[in-house]
């Protein structure tokens, strides 16, 4: 497609499920991220992939949280036993290489809206 | 730790006027930053990017400039317009060098 793709954009479940988020980033784009947005804040960093490897997962809160990119394409954010404060907007974005001075901007999605109940 | 600041309260001016956001940071060490904006319930979209080595930067109506010493960038909407009007964001490159870390945002109000 055109942009990043990100399904689904809203998502209402409750305490304890398990949710999966879904990203389909740029064709050809090797840099995957996925970043967390609460209301009033700017976007915080979870788990950032180049190509099917995860490089830095730093920014995961607890093992609840846990993200794939099995063929370095689509990736699925997963998260067990949900909580009420994970309720958040998820963002994906991804880029032909990756950050850096002369490698350009991050592209991203519009995003998938969770509430936990 | 690292912080990246921004104006907390949201800007409101008149359309035609300057906007000027402010972006200030602690414990980084760019070798470049990058603007974004982003509409509510919208995604954040690139807007510019200026190398430590680069004082100022334009693109159309938008001008950032870059102050490693002050560790501070000021981003400038000139003849603003109401289709200005939204957050905009501060990113710099996290300690990992693999992602961008960003600010809270400056939400920003043009009215007519």
């Amino acid at each position: 497609g055109a942009g990043v793709s990100q399904t689904p954009s809203n998502k209402v479940t409750e305490k304890g499920k398990y949710v999966e988020l879904r990203c389909d980033p740029i064709s050809g784009h090797t840099a995957l991220y996925w970043y967390r947005q609460s209301l009033g804040q700017g976007p915080e960093f979870l788990i950032y992939f180049q190509g099917t490897g995860a490089a830095d997962d730093s920014g995961l809160p607890n093992d609840r949280f846990f993200a794939v990119r099995p063929e370095g394409s689509v990736s699925t954010l997963k998260i067990q036993r949900t909580e009420r404060g994970d309720s958040a907007m998820y963002l994906c974005a991804s880029s032909p290489l990756g950050v850096g001075p002369n490698t350009g901007e991050l592209f991203f999605g519009e995003g998938s809206r969770l509430t936990v109940l | 730790s690292q912080k990246i600041e921004q104006n907390s309260e949201a800007l409101n001016i008149q359309e035609g006027k300057t906007a000027t956001l402010t972006c200030n940071y602690t414990n980084y060490s760019p070798a470049y930053l990058q603007w974004y904006r982003q509409d509510p319930g919208r995604g954040p979209v690139f807007l510019l990017l200026i190398r430590e080595n680069e004082k100022e930067k334009r693109k159309e109506r938008l001008k950032v400039t870059f102050d490693t010493t002050l560790k501070q960038s000021l981003f400038h909407i000139t003849a603003s317009q109401p289709a200005d009007s939204a957050t905009y964001l501060c990113a710099l490159e996290g300690n990992s060098g693999y992602a961008l870390n960003f600010g809270k945002g400056t939400s920003l109000l043009v009215t007519p």
